[in-house]
C-alpha cells in the first residue's frame, strides 16, 4: 500500500517552454506531498510542501513563480516548471506522508521525473 | 531547524562482510523519526529502515540494523552479510513531529559491496 504514482519519468523539452509533472497517490489520500530535486550524485533537496487546498510552502531560495505547485485534490500534486531553462535540468522528486496501521509512520515516494532542457 | 550529517562520502564492503554506515542529527524537537532511505542506480528510494525517537530499542529489519543513541544524536545503520543488491546511495533521514514534518536528508553515503 501506500503508492505514490509519478509521471512522466523523463521529459525533454526547450529552452522557454513549460513543463508538468504529475504525483498521484494511488491508495491512499495525500494531504501533504513534498517535491524535491536532486543533482548527480547529491542528495534530496527540499523545494516545496504542498498541502490539499491551500498554497504551497517554498524553500528558501525556491522560485515559486518558477516552479509553480498546485494539490487541488488528495490524490494528484503537481509541479509545473515554467519557462525552463537548462539549468533547471534535474531529477525532480515527489513524496508523501503515510501513516497507518499497516504502513506505520513514513514517507512514500514517486520514482522521479528526470528533466533535461534543451 | 534539523539538520542531517553523513560524513562518509563512500564506503565499501566484501561480499558477506558488515558495514556501518554513520549519521548524527540536530533537532530541538522531542518527537520525531529517523529513517535510512536506500537509492539504487534507478533513484527509486526505497525505506531500509525506521526509528521512533521515544522507542529505546534498536529497529532491525532482517540484516538491517541501527544504533540509535539519542543523547549523543546519532543513528548508525549496520548491514550484516552484504550482498551485492546493497550497493546503492544510502541516506539518512530525520523527520520531526508538529509543524510541516518535512524530511530532512543527509548527503548521502555511496556503499560499493565488492564480490
Amino acid at each position: 500500500g501506500a503508492v505514490v504514482s509519478q509521471h512522466p519519468s523523463r521529459v525533454i523539452c526547450k529552452s522557454g517552454t513549460s513543463v508538468k509533472i504529475e504525483c498521484r497517490s494511488l491508495d491512499f489520500q495525500a494531504t501533504t506531498m513534498f517535491w524535491y530535486r536532486q543533482f548527480p550524485k547529491q542528495s534530496l533537496m527540499l523545494m516545496a510542501t504542498s498541502n490539499e487546498g491551500s498554497k504551497a510552502t517554498y524553500e528558501q531560495g525556491v522560485e515559486k513563480d518558477k516552479f509553480l505547485i498546485n494539490h487541488a485534490s488528495l490524490t494528484l500534486s503537481t509541479l509545473t516548471v515554467t519557462s525552463a531553462h537548462p539549468e533547471d535540468s534535474s531529477f525532480y522528486i515527489c513524496s508523501a506522508r503515510v501513516f497507518g496501521a499497516d504502513v506505520g509512520y513514513g514517507y512514500t515516494f514517486g520514482s522521479g521525473t528526470r528533466l533535461t532542457v534543451v | 531547524a534539523q539538520t542531517v550529517t553523513q560524513s562518509q562520502p563512500e564506503m565499501s564492503v566484501q561480499e558477506a562482510e558488515t558495514v556501518t554506515l554513520s549519521c548524527t542529527y540536530d533537532t530541538s524537537e522531542n518527537n520525531y523519526y529517523l529513517f535510512w532511505y536506500k537509492q539504487p542506480p534507478s533513484r527509486q528510494m526505497i525505506l531500509v529502515i525506521r526509528q521512533e525517537a521515544y522507542k529505546q530499542q534498536n529497529a532491525t529489519e532482517n540484516r538491517f540494523s541501527v544504533n540509535f543513541q539519542k543523547a549523543a544524536k546519532s543513528f548508525s545503520l549496520k548491514i550484516s552479510d552484504s550482498q551485492l543488491g546493497d550497493t546503492a546511495m544510502y541516506f539518512c533521514a530525520l523527520a520531526a513531529q508538529g509543524g510541516s514534518e518535512k524530511l530532512v536528508f543527509g548527503k548521502g553515503t555511496k556503499l560499493t559491496v565488492n564480490p
